[in-house]
């Protein structure tokens, strides 16, 4: 069963502390995405992999971390310094064959209280 | 600045009644054009692309038309169904050095009535 998965559906934290959310794809595509997600707005862009060991950064890049050691997994870390990090947030990725064509998670929705 | 506008923002329609939902963009340099359905709490799923060329494409009861010229972008639905309420997100992708630059619209909420 290909696709990208993302866990978990729903997370849950106190303000102050650090969360990671799960991105794994078995489409054995090279560019992987983060995007947030707020009610009235386009997606916006966090982080931007175009291969393993390499990551940029997106447009609201600002408390966030991401690594990309292997191929198939781009995990995303909500830091505490994120000042509005409640949110719904998407995993995308795309091959070298169609790069415009993205493929994108389920979501993990995230709220901070 | 790249920018992609949709309208309207929310849409309410009987079930079995047709719908169109536009979108403008400034996105330079144009690649591609895409249209998504976005459920709530999932992630979007593709419908429809059109490159510079394509003015028209179709998807079952999904029809995109593109106006490279005016810059827009229209998605009609026809003899719509209960499981087409949904957000709607156009997206357009600039081709850069570095790869594609995706630009998302605010989307089209629509809800489908019985």
């Amino acid at each position: 069963d290909g696709g990208i998965t993302q866990s978990p559906k729903y997370l849950f934290r106190k303000e102050g502390q650090n969360v990671t959310l799960s991105c794994e794809q078995n489409l054995n595509h090279d560019a992987m995405y983060w995007y947030r997600q707020d009610p009235g707005q386009g997606l916006r862009l966090i982080y931007y992999s175009q291969i393993v060991n390499d990551f940029q950064k997106g447009d609201i890049a600002e408390g966030y971390s991401v690594s990309r050691e292997k191929k198939e997994s781009f995990p995303l870390t909500v830091t505490s310094a994120q000042k509005n990090p409640t949110a719904f947030y998407l995993c995308a990725s795309s091959g070298r064959d169609t790069p415009s064509e993205q493929y994108f998670g389920p979501g993990t929705r995230l709220t901070v209280t | 600045k790249n920018q992609v506008e949709q309208s309207p923002q929310s849409l309410i329609i009987l079930e079995g009644k047709n719908c169109t939902l536009q979108c403008n963009y400034t996105v330079s340099p144009f690649s591609n054009l895409r249209w998504y359905k976005q459920d709530t709490g999932r992630g979007p799923v593709s419908l429809t692309i059109m490159t510079f060329s394509e003015n028209t494409k179709s998807n079952g009861r999904y029809t995109a038309t593109l106006d490279a010229d005016t810059k827009q972008s229209s998605l009609h639905i026809t003899a719509s169904q209960l499981s087409d309420s949904a957000s709607y997100i156009c997206v357009v992708s600039a081709a850069m050095d570095y790869g594609q630059n995706f630009v998302f619209g605010p989307g089209t909420r629509l809800s489908v009535l019985p």
